[in-house]
């Protein structure tokens, strides 16, 4: 069975804290995507990574930054998380155009 | 990205079928038209895809206009289980293989 699979379901952090959300995904796929969803906005494409250690901005990327030096992991990160980045955080992975697949996602809370 | 039009809301009754329409005008040539569906609670989750024929699978079928500036997902006995938030996307192989996500059409199924 396929799997996406990120590290948190729920959590909950500080303002100006250092945050990192992780997925990882058992596909060997080349695509991972980040996307964020708040209610009312869908869900908007934080950054994308098409290979070991390429990444390109999405449509929402400022105050997050990512890395991928493994394939199967895709890491997000908040450098000072802001209450503004309160939301639900899903990841994604893909193999050319062909099927995505989606983690369960993480709510982060920052308080 | 090629934008998308679906309608904000549709409502069905449980084993009838259901067409879901998606208005995408400005489809490059070379984009595959994907559905995906988010239920409650979940990450979005593939259902269909195709570039110009029509498409079955078992979980549903996807028209596809002459022109394809707009298709039809179909879904064939709607269950309670399918009440979920529908996106259409536009896809194809560039851009890293991006999804970019609209709001989508919330299905509910009523007994």
């Amino acid at each position: 069975d396929v799997k996406v699979t990120q590290s948190s379901r729920y959590l909950v952090k500080r303002t100006g804290e250092k945050v990192f959300l992780e997925c990882v995904q058992d596909m060997d796929h080349e695509n991972m995507f980040w996307y964020r969803q708040d209610p009312g906005l869908g869900l908007r494409l934080i950054y994308f990574s098409y290979d070991v250690k390429m990444k390109e901005k999405g449509d929402i990327p400022e105050g997050y930054s990512v890395s991928r030096e493994k394939k199967e992991r895709f890491s997000l990160i908040l450098e000072s998380a802001s209450t503004n980045q309160t939301s639900m955080y899903l990841c994604a992975s893909r193999e050319g155009a062909t099927e995505a697949f989606f983690g369960q996602g993480t709510r982060l809370t920052v308080v | 990205d090629a934008k998308t039009t679906q309608p904000n809301s549709m409502e069905s009754n449980e084993e009838e079928p259901v067409h879901l329409p998606c208005n995408h005008s400005t489809i490059s040539g070379t984009d595959y038209i994907h559905w995906y569906r988010q239920l409650p609670s979940q990450g979005p989750e593939y259902v269909i895809h195709g570039l110009t024929s029509n498409v079955n699978n078992r979980m549903a079928s996807l028209a596809i206009a002459e022109d394809r500036k707009s298709s039809t997902l179909i879904l064939h006995r709607a269950t309670l289980r399918d009440a979920a938030v529908y996106y259409c996307i536009p896809s194809g192989g560039g851009g890293g293989n991006k999804l970019t996500f609209g709001t989508g059409t919330q299905l509910k199924v009523e007994l």
